[in-house]
Formats: structure tokens, sequence, C-alpha cells
């Protein structure tokens, strides 16, 4: 399953399927960015993160790629599982001169079915 | 447990009080955040602090807010005179400042403040 941007807030996917979630991100001048996973009632858990000198980065069952050109950046969940539901946040930062500053995207809620 | 830690969880104030959060920080991180989060929005950087010092206020701190870091470990963040607006997650994170790099806020879970 994938979603199609910020004005989509909902994903749903079926347990054992990939999950690509997608952000648009504002400034072109951001060079940092970061996957996170809120749960309710809890605060944001970091994911992912990479760098604006990479296209693409891979964790356990996380992929994160960065495509500077449209400013797109998505998150790959591998075998989603039912843990894996939660809201999904990206963030970027301007680098060190903002002071390590993250502005967030709205979020998109991934709802992974038994 | 040696990830961020916030007291309280949870907040219930009548409009007009002060509160008071606290925020414990990973040990080794330099660098401390407060955020908010309204229900259903990302988290909006409110300030942080390097060290001891804060080194950046967003202009969604109004003069009723005021956050400190006084020995460079916990910090606490006080709103004076509580308004109905302000009622949200009040969120902490903390990093490390890796030389020339960026690196990963961690987050804390947060206290929920509700106003009446």
């Amino acid at each position: 399953g994938e979603s199609v941007g910020l004005h989509l807030p909902t994903l749903s996917v079926q347990e054992g399927d990939n999950s690509i979630i997608n952000c648009a991100y504002s400034n072109s001048a951001s060079d940092y960015f970061i996957w996170y996973k809120q749960e309710s009632g809890k605060g944001p858990q970091f994911i992912i993160d990479i760098r604006s000198n990479m296209d693409k980065r891979q964790g356990q069952r996380v992929t994160v790629l960065l495509n500077k050109t449209v400013k797109h950046l998505s998150l790959q969940i591998a075998a989603t599982q039912p843990g894996d539901s939660a809201v999904y946040f990206c963030a970027e930062n301007i680098g060190e001169t903002s002071g390590s500053r993250l502005t967030f995207g709205e979020g998109t809620q991934l709802t992974v079915n038994p | 447990d040696t990830g961020v830690s916030q007291d309280p969880r949870h907040k219930i104030t009548k409009r007009g009080q002060n509160v008071t959060f606290r925020c414990d920080p990973i040990s080794e991180h330099n660098r401390l955040y407060w955020y908010r989060q309204t229900l259903g929005q990302g988290p909006e950087f409110l300030t942080y602090f390097q060290n001891e010092a804060q080194l950046e206020k967003s202009r969604l701190l109004s003069d009723r807010f005021s956050a400190e870091r006084p020995k460079g470990s916990f910090s606490t963040l006080e709103i004076q005179r509580t308004e109905q607006g302000d009622s949200a997650m009040y969120l902490c994170a903390s990093s490390e400042r890796r030389g020339r790099g960026n690196s990963p806020l961690h987050f804390g879970n947060g206290t929920r403040l509700t106003v009446t």
C-alpha cells in the first residue's frame, strides 16, 4: 500500500504487505531528514534518518528514499506487521545554523490489518 | 530506562493558573528541545538549549512561557496564566551534538496539559 502525500492522512495495508509512506518537504535548503513513528499516548520514536548527500538509506525492514529534485521523501516498510500501526511523521532540518530545529509534516496514520 | 523522562504525564488545570513541567534528557545529550503537539498535528518547535544556554525560541513561545535548564541537565517549562488554547501535549527531546553534523532527536512521552 502507498500514501500519495500529506493530503492523504491514512494508509491501510494487509499484514505482510510492503508499505510506502510519502512526504513532500517544503524547504529546498533542508539537508537532514528524519522519519518518526508515534503510537497513541507516546512521544515520537526515531525510525531512520538521511542526509541530503544521500538518496537512499536502509535500516531494519525500513528504507528511506530522498528525491531532492522534487523535494520528496518516502519511507518503505517491508513485511508490515500489526505493531507497525501508528502515525508516521517526516521531519526536516535546515542544518546546524538552524539549531537542529525540526519541522514536522502532518503525519500519516498507518493501519495494518491482520 | 535511559530515555527522555517527562513529569507529570498529565496535568489538568484551571484557566489562569500557572503550571510547570519537567524534562530529564538522556544523560550524555547536551541539546534539549521543547515541542508542542495538538491533536492530529505534528510537533511544533518551541525552544532549544545547548547545555544551559537557550539558543533559540519560536514565535509560538509567548511571554507567558518560560523555559530553563539551569545546570545543563534537566529542564523546566513554565506556563503562566494558562489559557484554554494552551491545551496540548508538551514534548521534550534531547540530542547530542556531533561535530558539524545533525543527530536525531529522541523524544519523551510528553506531558498532556488540559486547561479547563
